[in-house]
């Protein structure tokens, strides 16, 4: 089944704990991206790579690491993580002819 | 000014009724146009996507685009319970890589 998956579903830590969100895709998409949605604010854009080794900021990438070392494979890195960061979290990917395909989402509560 | 603007509801429809709801976006260069619906808590699903201006209708479901206006929609016909959900519009700049989202409109269809 193509799909995307995200690790974990649900993550509740503190303050400063560095964290890593996986998402792995399994449909040879060359894009990937992550976005964070908030009440009012929508999705939002953190960081989005174009295919392997490429990798740049999007709308929101503060406080965000990413890599894509493989093309399957885009984890979402939080070094320090801070009480602002608590959010929904959305891995999603596409090729080139297609819409975003979305995973099932990660519930971040940082405290 | 945000890059996509939706008014964020809710809109209430009785069962059977014809649902409208409207996106308007900021950037000419836009080129592809997307209506995703998200129940709460779930991740985002494709429901349409238009490129061009005109109509383009899949069962109950017609997208309207009119990049004159900056404006694109969709119509859901015979509105059913199952319906009541956020509805997402999203717009893929010229460049391929960012896509913006509105916030949403919230939609209720009463039996």
């Amino acid at each position: 089944e193509a799909q995307v998956t995200q690790n974990p579903r649900y993550l509740i830590t503190v303050t400063g704990k560095k964290l890593t969100v996986t998402c792995s895709q399994n449909m040879n998409h060359e894009y990937m991206s992550w976005y964070r949605q908030d009440p009012g604010l929508g999705l939002r854009q953190i960081y989005y790579s174009m295919n392997v080794e490429v990798t740049d900021k999007g709308d929101v990438p503060e406080g965000y690491k990413v890599s894509r070392k493989e093309k399957r494979n885009f984890p979402l890195i939080l070094e320090s993580p801070s009480p602002n960061q608590t959010s929904l979290y959305f891995c999603a990917s596409k090729s080139t002819n297609s819409p975003l395909h979305f995973g099932n989402g990660t519930r971040l509560t940082v405290t | 000014q945000k890059e996509v603007e939706q008014n964020s509801g809710p809109l209430s429809v009785p069962e059977g009724a014809i649902a409208s709801l409207n996106c308007t976006y900021s950037d000419r260069g836009s080129q592809s146009f997307f209506w995703y619906r998200q129940y709460s808590g779930k991740s985002p699903e494709l429901i349409m996507f238009i490129y061009s201006n005109g109509d383009k209708e899949d069962g109950r479901f017609t997208a309207q685009l009119n990049k004159a206006s900056q404006y694109v929609s969709l119509l859901i016909r015979d509105s059913q319970p199952s319906d009541s959900a956020t509805y997402l519009c999203a717009v893929l700049q010229y460049n391929f890589n960012k896509f913006y989202f509105g916030s949403g409109t919230k939609l209720n269809v009463k039996p």
